[in-house]
């Protein structure tokens, strides 16, 4: 997990309730990633950003928002919008350049379990 | 949408055995890669093949890509509990909009007894 810190470890929101789900990464890296988990599947990808101030939706963004206002940190916002927000949201990043854009490597933070009060 | 599909789902075995996982993808792709996870945990990268490569080891691990029939697989060679696990695999593109994007596979759940 080393170089990307997610918190909290867990959290609960309350119905009607937005929550925020911090990521920092110290790796310089230029792209960061918001994926979501469910009990036995895969990864949906949430957001992406692959510069600040800009970010682009994933698969599954409705009731989600983000900002990236430093390189560092690509904070979540789970709002009250999303039904059925109980989930464990991982956070990554990768470089992204000329060189290495061949191989999107992507590092990932300890995750943050959501759930439900 | 999740263009990879792994299977088995779940792998149980015994140690010193060797583990099997298979991923099959939809679309053409620059790179494939797998990621391991241990449960409540993040992922972490473990190997990468690109699409010209047919085949790749790394320690413990042999990874092979057939672009023809898009599909993977990935062995790990004489299994450790430590190696207890989820595995998926992911694709890599760079075209477009997909830039820097992983797709992510379902998994598969790895049990390796001691």
């Amino acid at each position: 997990d080393g170089g990307i810190t997610q918190s909290p470890k867990y959290l609960f929101r309350k119905e009607g309730q937005n929550v925020t789900l911090s990521c920092e990464q110290n790796l310089n890296h230029d792209a960061m990633y918001w994926y979501r988990q469910d009990p036995g599947q895969g990864l949906r990808l949430i957001y992406y950003s692959q510069i600040v101030n800009d970010f682009q939706k994933g698969d599954i963004a409705e009731g989600y928002s983000v900002s990236r206002e430093k390189k560092e940190s690509f904070p979540l916002t789970v709002t009250s919008a999303q039904k059925n927000p109980t989930a464990f949201y991982l956070c990554a990043s990768s470089i992204v350049g000329a060189v290495t854009k061949a191989k999107n490597i992507q590092y990932f933070g300890a995750g943050t379990r959501l759930s439900v009060l | 949408s999740q263009q990879g599909e792994e299977d088995p789902q779940a792998l149980s075995i015994q140690e010193g055995e060797n583990a099997t996982m298979n991923c099959s993808y939809k679309t053409s792709i620059n790179n494939l890669q797998w990621y391991r996870q241990n449960s409540g945990r993040g992922l972490v990268h473990l190997i990468l093949i690109r699409s010209n490569e047919r085949e790749k080891h790394s320690g413990r691990l042999r990874v092979t890509l057939d672009t023809s029939k898009k599909s993977s697989s990935l062995l790990i060679t004489a299994s450790r509990a430590a190696d207890t696990a989820s595995y998926f695999c992911a694709t890599g593109n760079t075209g477009g909009t997909s830039y820097g994007k992983l797709t992510f596979g379902q998994g598969t759940i790895l049990t390796v007894h001691p």
